[in-house]
């Protein structure tokens, strides 16, 4: 069946150091969405991308969608203690249903 | 707004056992879905429900049956419950499907000893 794909699994960081978590799909998808999770609690949504080749930015937080809308990646600049959490994206090929990655932890140390 | 409620937060069952999980939803959401995480495994749709009166499997929904009565209200049961359940389920719902967010409850802890 389909699959999106997230890496890496887990992530370390330093306070004040990037972070990218990338995201890929068998298949073209329609749209892509990201959601974060902070430690203990529930998936919260970001942002979602449907164009080819788009980006977006929300803050710190870069957010692109591959030209061939099968791959997307997340990117934080500067990471923040406040970063802290599991980051899904979320792919639809068609229909309504949404696939949602494993995710991908990350740590940040003050 | 309460947004998506889900009950109980927290249970623990012994194998065998049988329960109901609750989601409620006050925005008036056609779509709800049912998912379990497990480390490193991100969410899985176990049912969804496109709406009252609907309701359809999902990736993994053995051992689960789903009941949507209500277009608020999507109920998780587990007939028979097995320690391979254990796991954080989140209920979500959104407007017509796909193209928007998810909102997701806080999550139920389900041990299963």
């Amino acid at each position: 069946g389909q699959q999106v794909m997230q890496i890496p699994q887990y992530q370390h960081v330093q306070e004040g150091e990037d972070f990218t978590t990338y995201c890929n799909s068998s298949t073209t998808l329609s749209n892509i969405q990201w959601y974060k999770q902070r430690p203990g609690g529930h998936p919260v949504f970001l942002i979602q991308l449907v164009k080819s080749g788009e980006v977006k930015k929300q803050k710190r937080l870069t957010f692109q969608f591959g030209e061939a809308k099968k791959n997307s990646s997340l990117h934080i600049t500067a990471t923040q203690t406040t970063d802290v959490g599991t980051y899904f994206c979320a792919g639809r090929t068609g229909g309504f249903k949404t696939i949602f990655g494993a995710g991908t932890r990350l740590f940040v140390k003050a | 707004n309460a947004g998506v409620t889900q009950t109980p937060k927290f249970r623990v069952l012994k194998t065998g056992q049988s329960m109901t999980l609750l989601c409620a939803q006050d925005m008036n959401h056609e779509y709800m879905y049912w998912y379990r995480q497990d480390p490193g495994m991100g969410l899985r749709l176990i049912h969804y429900s496109v709406g009252e009166g609907t309701t359809a499997k999902g990736e993994v929904p053995d051992g689960y049956n789903v009941s949507r009565l209500k277009k608020q209200n999507f109920l998780l049961g587990l007939e028979s419950a097995a320690p391979s359940q254990t796991s954080v389920y989140f209920c979500a719902s959104n407007p017509t499907g796909g193209n928007q967010p998810q909102h997701f409850g806080d999550g139920t802890r389900l041990s299963i000893l």
